[in-house]
């Protein structure tokens, strides 16, 4: 099994909706959760990063965090065409330098 | 303005070659990394290096050298031994006192086989 499953879409919604991104892991050991965003060709840019469980908003952006299920997700309000990218979710144990483990990434594409 | 910067933003490697990708940051982070991203998977983990004159391995350091001369310099060298090196690596660094939960990213460079 691997350490943290992403689908990959592609996922294609109209602009201004609602879009839900998820990611599950399977070690309990993660302590830390990421939400990285990547336009094509381009370096992730941290978007939210949580330690623990439950929700944290930035804006237009929410992550959630249930450990009890090991499921992380970002929902994106109001979606917007410069929201297309890849979603990369991440995890983190072992400490600060340790493990961080990445999932393969959704490619989101809102539409005007 | 602060960031990493990294050069070229695409490479070709002919066979037998060794080819050095460039990664410098004025954001005064000790710790630099190297990922490489292949369509479909995750980032995996070259090389890091925490201070000055000072890496360890990664996951996948085979075929891959680095060195850390300088605080702001992290290049990594892609030798001939890296039999599938087309991908598109990215060096990141960290801020003083935290880790790898928040990495801040290049821009990346596409390297591809001749």
């Amino acid at each position: 099994q691997k350490e943290v499953e992403q689908d990959p879409g592609p996922l294609s919604v109209p602009e201004g909706a609602i879009v839900s991104l998820n990611c599950t892991y399977s070690n309990s050991a993660f302590q830390y959760f990421m939400w990285y965003r990547q336009y094509s060709r381009k370096g992730p840019e941290l978007l939210m990063y949580t330690y623990s469980s439950g929700n944290k908003e930035d804006g237009r952006f929410t992550a959630q965090v249930d450990k009890s299920s090991k499921y992380i997700s970002l929902f994106i309000r109001d979606s917007q065409p410069s929201d297309s990218a890849t979603y990369l979710c991440a995890t983190l144990y072992g400490g600060s330098q340790g493990n961080l483990i990445f999932g393969k990434g959704t490619k989101l594409s809102v539409k005007p | 303005d602060g960031g990493i910067t990294q050069s070229p933003k695409y490479l070709f490697r002919k066979e037998g070659q060794n080819v050095t990708l460039s990664c410098e940051q004025n954001l005064n982070h000790d710790a630099m990394y190297w990922y490489r991203q292949d369509p479909g998977q995750g980032l995996r983990l070259i090389y890091y290096s925490q201070i000055v004159n000072d890496f360890q391995k990664g996951d996948i350091a085979e075929g891959y050298s680095v060195s850390r001369e300088k605080k702001e310099s992290f290049p990594l060298t892609v030798t001939s031994a890296q039999k599938n090196p087309t991908a598109f690596y990215l060096c990141a660094s960290s801020r003083p006192g935290q880790g790898r939960e928040k990495l801040f990213f290049g821009s990346g460079t596409q390297l591809s086989v001749l």
